[in-house]
């Protein structure tokens, strides 16, 4: 079955750190790959996405690059600001073998300290 | 992005008793709605995808005559637990999708139960 593997949190960095939360995946088809934003209070929010193998997404300054080789798509920010102080959540969607529903990883908690 | 609301945010119900939780999608018509559920400092786990005018698909694991789940409109999936018991405690989430298979999912805010 389809799987998602992220990072332990909480990540506690200060303000302009760079940014990295891990990612790894288990799919038995050709899965599309997402990065979730929970702000806090908050519903999910998508955050980037990539769908094929070497394709980057990229928002409001984060970036994930799709490695089929190593089956990961880690998160990625130069420079944090306190408000990007939330839960990230990887997740795949395996559209190819119908099914649309996501597979959600365990979720990252970071805070940025001013 | 399109917006999806979910009712009640929050209940608190003696176990035994139902409850009963609407998604909606406001702007946009929903072929196809997902219900989630969250425990703390856990991940979503998908409980059931819905069709419109269709019967719902549950996960493995997941009892369809407790968590009874209803779409009966493009704009609207109901999830009732019936008889909640103290471990039907969790965060509820829904999310909703339009059209063709690649279509981004929007999600609602979740709704917290708490079964005494």
């Amino acid at each position: 079955g389809n799987s998602v593997t992220q990072m332990e949190g909480p990540v506690t960095l200060s303000e302009e750190a760079f940014l990295t939360i891990n990612c790894t995946y288990t799919a038995t088809g050709y899965p599309s790959l997402f990065w979730y934003v929970q702000y806090p209070g908050e519903g999910l929010q998508l955050l980037l996405k990539a769908t094929k193998a070497d394709d980057k997404g990229s928002n409001k300054g984060f970036e994930a690059t799709y490695r089929k080789e190593t089956t990961s798509f880690h998160l990625e920010k130069g420079s944090v600001q306190v408000s990007d102080s939330a839960v990230y959540f990887c997740a795949l969607s395996d559209v190819g073998t119908g099914r649309r529903a996501l597979t959600f990883g365990s979720g990252t908690r970071l805070q940025v300290q001013p | 992005g399109a917006v999806v609301s979910q009712h009640p945010s929050w209940v608190i119900c003696k176990s035994g008793t139902s409850v009963k939780i609407e998604c909606r999608s406001l702007d946009f018509q929903a072929t196809t709605m997902f219900w989630y559920r969250q425990f703390p400092k856990q991940s979503l786990m998908l409980m059931a995808t819905s069709n419109e005018g269709s019967k719902a698909t549950y996960e493995q694991g997941v009892e369809k005559d407790k968590f009874l789940i209803n779409h009966a409109s493009l704009t609207l999936s109901t999830l009732t637990v019936t008889s909640a018991h103290p471990e039907d405690s969790s965060f509820y989430i829904c999310s909703a999708a339009s059209g063709g298979s690649y279509n981004e999912q929007f999600f609602g805010p979740g709704t917290r139960l708490t079964v005494l």
